[in-house]
């Protein structure tokens, strides 16, 4: 596709269920990120991966929060055991590689935990 | 890790008037730093980028930000607003791209 893709655009689960949220980022771009944004908020960093590794997954906030980058295209971020404050919008982006090179980012994944 | 603080959190300008939005980086190594635009209910978008190549960076939209090693600083500016630039606008440090806390922009007519 020409930009990055999240799907689903919108998910409501209820407390204590699993969800997975997924990203197709642009063709050819080896760098991957996960952030999630609150209201009023700037986005908050999760996990980048250079390739198929995670690079840094220091934001992740618990155990509870993991991500996999099979083939170095698509990604899944996967929450287990949801609670309410995880109820965000969770952005991806991707560029051609770290450093200085423009991150484009998706339209978000609104996660609503009820 | 690199981080990024934005000082002010809302800025309110007059159309026509310079806008001044502050970033100060910390980081161990030279940084690369972005600045990004959320109009609303949009994606974000890159404005500028620094990249070590040019201390005065020119963006999109009439911006440019300046960086100053000595202040740790990557501030962006605007001679004179428009009332498409009311948005939120975020600094950000490589590599992990993290983001700063955001400023929200309004301009009065």
């Amino acid at each position: 596709g020409a930009g990055v893709s999240q799907t689903p655009s919108n998910k409501v689960t209820e407390k204590g269920k699993y969800v997975e949220l997924r990203c197709d980022p642009i063709s050819g771009h080896t760098a991957l990120y996960w952030y999630r944004q609150s209201l009023g908020q700037g986005p908050e960093f999760l996990i980048y991966f250079q390739g198929t590794g995670a690079a840094d997954d220091s934001g992740l906030p618990n155990d509870r929060f993991f991500a996999v980058r099979p083939e170095g295209s698509v990604s899944t971020l996967k929450i287990q055991r949801t609670e309410r404050g995880d109820s965000a919008v969770y952005l991806c982006a991707s560029s051609l590689g770290v450093g200085g090179t423009e991150a484009f980012f998706g339209q978000g994944t609104r996660l609503t935990v009820v | 890790a690199q981080s990024v603080t934005q000082l002010g959190s809302h800025v309110s300008v007059s159309e026509g008037a310079l806008v001044l939005l502050r970033c100060n980086y910390s980081s161990s190594v030279p940084p690369y730093l972005f600045w990004y635009v959320q109009y609303p209910n949009q994606g974000l978008q890159l404005l500028l980028k620094y990249t070590s190549a040019a201390t005065l960076v020119k963006g999109i939209n009439g911006f440019e930000a300046e960086f100053k090693k000595s202040e740790t600083s990557f501030h962006l500016t605007k001679p004179s607003a428009h009332m498409s630039d009311a948005a939120e606008y975020f600094c950000a440090v490589t590599p992990q791209l993290s983001f700063g806390a955001g400023t929200t922009v309004t301009v009065r007519a």
